[in-house]
């Protein structure tokens, strides 16, 4: 159980293009999903938190504008980075927890490259 | 000082051997405490989660939490070369926001 998949699990794109990741709990009900970023041998940092049929809430210093999420369904959550440049290109990672759950649990992860 | 801090490592263990993975917290209002595996250029894996003082332990696995000194422990048992990887320490202050601060990870090497 508690499964979250991610698609892509790794793309190229252009420079200016923009490139829409899904997150998806194939399992159970998530109530709310985060995205993160990682760079090489950094850690997790969260990006925004998304509650199913709410607007995200973004962490400090993350253009909402340049990262819009998108939260449609208990099972369906979406990444779209707009106008991707080259310093967009990282590790990308979902997580789903359900409503009064401690724990949540990731996606695979999905690699950008932006050329 | 960082909200979740640990060791960056690298620790290294022999095979066999106990492996103690330590964090630290800043917010006396944390709630909940997990830990989390990273393997090379993966996604990171749910180990275990604690929210009592004390201990849990999960096969290999054993989670120490004190509240009262803001720390939260990782053993792993018999460490085998397949537990090398990066272990994230991750807080919760509201455990049904759900929202997790994470530590940047201790490397942990295996050796044969």
């Amino acid at each position: 159980g508690a499964v979250v998949s991610q698609h892509p699990s790794w793309v190229i794109c252009k420079s200016g293009t923009s490139v829409k990741i899904e997150c998806r709990s194939l399992d159970f009900q998530a109530t709310t999903m985060f995205w993160y970023r990682q760079f090489p041998k950094q850690s997790l940092m969260l990006m925004a938190t998304s509650n199913e049929g709410s607007k995200a809430t973004y962490e400090q210093g993350v253009e909402k504008d340049k990262f819009l999420i998108n939260h449609a369904s208990l099972t369906l959550s979406t990444l779209t980075v707009t106008s991707a440049h080259p310093e967009d290109s990282s590790f990308y990672i979902c997580s789903a927890k359900v409503a009064g759950a401690y724990e949540q649990y990731f996606g695979p992860g999905t690699r950008l490259t932006v050329t | 000082q960082k909200e979740v801090e640990q060791n960056s490592g690298p620790l290294s263990v022999p095979e066999g051997a106990i492996a103690s993975l330590n964090c630290t917290y800043s917010d006396r209002g944390s709630q909940s405490f997990f830990w989390y595996r990273q393997y090379s250029g993966k996604s990171p894996e749910l180990i275990m989660f604690i929210y009592s003082n004390g201990d849990k332990e999960d096969g290999r696995f054993t989670a120490q939490l004190n509240k009262a000194s803001q720390y939260v422990s990782l053993l792993i048992r018999d460490s085998q070369p397949s537990d090398s990887a990066t272990y994230l320490c991750a807080v919760n202050t509201n455990t049904n926001a759900g929202k997790s601060t994470f530590g940047d990870g201790t490397t942990l090497t295996v050796k044969p």
